[in-house]
């Protein structure tokens, strides 16, 4: 079945630095892909809609200057936390849509298995 | 936009009883609901889905019920094992064909399988 990967699994860093998760589509192309932040105990939140050769499509609250989302091929979408806080500390999960499978031709959604970041 | 709400928050059962979660929506035009299993530490993974255009599906142990009218849809999981312990979302989304299917997720229930 489709997968989806997410790196690092885990990263940790000092305040003030930036950080990178990549999202890979493994056997699938994926012009779209999603970023959620969740929470302990809480539900996915949407961050950002990523879109391969464009720009990505923020949720409302959320920085697009702090949270930069690169799509820059069809298997690939990175997120980089920039100048990170303690407060950016959380779970990080990017989702990917195999259009050749589901609905409409619109794909089923497969996740990645999460980016637990810490900052210190 | 689309809001979901799940109930319950947690739910313990003992092994071999069945578990229900439900959710309810609030667009009308939502037409796929799918369910996902997430443990602890890791993403989210799809365990049923059910579209619009029918009322139940089933897959094992694992069955989705939907009613439009009243906008709610249902998990039943029976002959639960310790397994099955996880968070379990429900989500809604409505789309057509080319457009970016975004989810809307309910809050999660935690399901404790006892032994």
């Amino acid at each position: 079945g489709a997968v989806v990967s997410q790196h690092p699994s885990r990263v940790i860093c000092k305040s003030g630095t930036s950080v990178k998760i990549e999202c890979r589509s493994l056997d699938f192309q994926a012009t779209t892909m999603f970023w959620y932040r969740q929470f302990p105990k809480k539900s996915l939140m949407l961050m950002a809609t990523s879109n391969e050769g464009s720009k990505a499509t923020y949720e409302q609250g959320v920085e697009k200057d702090k949270f930069l989302i690169n799509h820059a091929s069809l298997t690939l979408s990175t997120l980089t936390v920039t100048s990170a806080h303690p407060e950016d500390s959380s779970f990080y999960i990017c989702s990917a849509r195999d259009p050749s499978r589901g609905f409409f031709n619109t794909g089923e959604l497969f996740f990645g298995e999460g980016s637990r970041l810490t900052v210190l | 936009g689309e809001n979901v709400e799940q109930h319950p928050s947690t739910l313990s059962v003992q092994e071999g009883d069945s578990a229900v979660i439900k959710c309810t929506y609030s667009d009308s035009a939502s037409n796929y609901f799918p369910w996902y299993k997430q443990e602890l530490g890791k993403g989210p993974q799809l365990i049923i889905d059910i579209r619009s255009n029918v009322g139940e599906k089933k897959d094992q142990r694992i069955a989705v019920t939907l009613n439009k009218t009243a906008k709610h849809f249902s998990l039943h999981i029976t002959e639960t094992q310790p397994e099955d312990s996880a968070v379990y979302f429900c989500a809604a989304s409505r789309g057509s064909s080319g457009s970016a299917r975004q989810l809307t997720f309910g809050s999660g229930t935690q399901l404790t399988v006892l032994p």
